[in-house]
């Protein structure tokens, strides 16, 4: 079974503080991929990576950094956590061999920046 | 832009009725195309995928009709079930096996009424 683990999966932050949220996946997969998640937004791609040591901005990438120091680790960085960066943060992996295409996530973590 | 759009946010069915989702694109080179589930404080998890080489796709209840022409999709369940409750997000993409970066709609909340 697919195993994506975030951490942590709740945390308040304060104004101008710095978040770093984190996501292990144990699928071999070498894509990682940073969403977020607002109401009537859907799910927003932020950084991706496709292999360790790298990484790629997705649509919204202001605001944050992404590493992947591992093929299994891949964070996402809030140097200043901002108001709007409030939000659910999905972590996902997928296969580049696979025929499906589809995106393993994690359970989530929920950011509440005061 | 918006470039993978949910214009419903809500939709209702009676039990034993008949689901339908639909989803628009913008861009003519996404090739690969998918639905996912969302329960409220879950992940997301993918339901059916098609490649742009088909124009519709069944798997049990669930059917995906790509209109290509007409940069629209959507996702028929049949015999709906109160269980089919959710949020249901479209997704298209560009790419080959696990590396097409996947864009998202905003989600269509589906309420099976019994």
């Amino acid at each position: 079974e697919a195993a994506v683990t975030q951490s942590p999966r709740s945390k308040v932050a304060v104004t101008g503080g710095k978040v770093t949220l984190s996501c292990h996946q144990t699928n071999n997969h070498d894509y990682m991929y940073w969403y977020r998640q607002d109401t009537g937004h859907g799910l927003r791609l932020i950084h991706y990576s496709y292999v360790a040591d790298s990484t790629e901005k997705g649509d919204i990438p202001d605001g944050y950094k992404a590493s992947r120091p591992s093929q299994e680790n891949f964070s996402l960085i809030l140097e200043l956590a901002s108001l709007s960066q409030t939000a659910v943060y999905f972590c996902a992996s997928s296969d580049a061999g696979s025929n499906t295409g589809q995106l393993y996530f994690g359970e989530g973590s929920k950011l509440t920046v005061l | 832009g918006q470039q993978v759009k949910q214009s419903s946010p809500s939709l209702t069915v009676q039990e034993g009725g008949i689901s339908i989702l639909n989803c628009d694109y913008e861009n003519d080179m996404f090739d690969y195309f998918a639905w996912y589930k969302k329960y409220p404080d879950n992940s997301p998890t993918l339901l059916i995928s098609v490649r742009s080489n088909v124009d519709k796709r069944e798997d049990g209840r669930l059917t995906v009709f790509l209109n290509k022409s007409g940069k629209h999709f959507s996702l028929h369940i049949t015999a709906s079930q109160p269980e089919d409750t959710a949020v249901y997000l479209c997704a298209a993409g560009e790419g080959q096996g696990g590396s097409a970066k996947l864009i998202f709609g905003e989600g269509t909340k589906l309420t099976v009424s019994s």
